[in-house]
């Protein structure tokens, strides 16, 4: 299994910019989770999926920021339009109750200029 | 609501020497804890979990962490360092094992020759 697939690793965007990060669960996985990592607020999850269908969204800082997962094995991050403060590292992670695991991806950093 | 609050954001330890993290946890569930490790520039590695069977949970590396209920505790420990333990670490809390995590700020390692 090649694990959970974040692309890109690195982003740098101009403020004002629409910027998308992309993941791709591990197969057999339901769940779906973005996270966030930056100094200032450390890991802060912003939505999670479960089936496809978002659960929680009361993490997404802002309008700015939305999400969709349009299958089992796709998801998007997207931000539009970007800011400085949304520099971070994003991760996706993936888990199933099924299967034991909670697999984390490498992660984007993203930073806004 | 859950949170987990890790003591001391910096600790350093000498090779060889005695690796103790601390971890508080609230939960108003039975909770399940987690440790995370996270090595510069990589994503998230999961050390080991609590998931209300034995108290004492085993890890990969050489690490264990012990649940104590009377304590609301759940520290990490590994009885002597490696330079390669070096690194972040992280304690997270759940409702269950495949859902959102709630994380605390994390534990700066450093080990000193």
């Amino acid at each position: 299994d090649a694990g959970v697939i974040q692309s890109p690793r690195h982003e740098v965007t101009e403020m004002g910019q629409e910027v998308t990060l992309r993941c791709k669960p591990i197969s057999g996985h339901n769940s779906l989770f973005w996270y966030r990592q930056t100094m200032m607020r450390g890991l802060e999850l912003l939505i999670y999926f479960n089936n496809n269908v978002p659960i929680d969204d009361s993490g997404m800082p802002e309008d700015r920021f939305s999400a969709k997962m349009p299958n089992a094995s796709f998801s998007t991050l997207k931000i539009q339009p970007s800011e400085p403060r949304d520099s971070a590292v994003y991760f996706c992670a993936s888990s199933s109750r099924d299967r034991d695991g909670y697999t984390f991806g490498s992660g984007t950093r993203l930073t806004v200029v | 609501a859950q949170s987990v609050t890790q003591l001391g954001s910096h600790v350093s330890v000498s090779e060889g020497a005695l690796v103790l993290l601390r971890c508080n946890y609230s939960s108003s569930v039975p909770p399940y804890l987690f440790w995370y490790v996270q090595y510069p520039n990589q994503g998230l590695q999961l050390l080991l979990k609590y998931t209300s069977a034995a108290t004492l949970v085993k890890g990969i590396n050489g690490f264990e962490a012990e649940f104590k209920k009377s304590e609301t505790s759940f520290h990490l420990t590994k009885p002597s360092a490696h330079m390669s333990d070096a690194a972040e670490y992280f304690c997270a809390v759940s409702d269950d094992s495949w859902g959102k995590l709630q994380f605390g700020a994390g534990t700066q390692v450093v080990v000193t020759p």
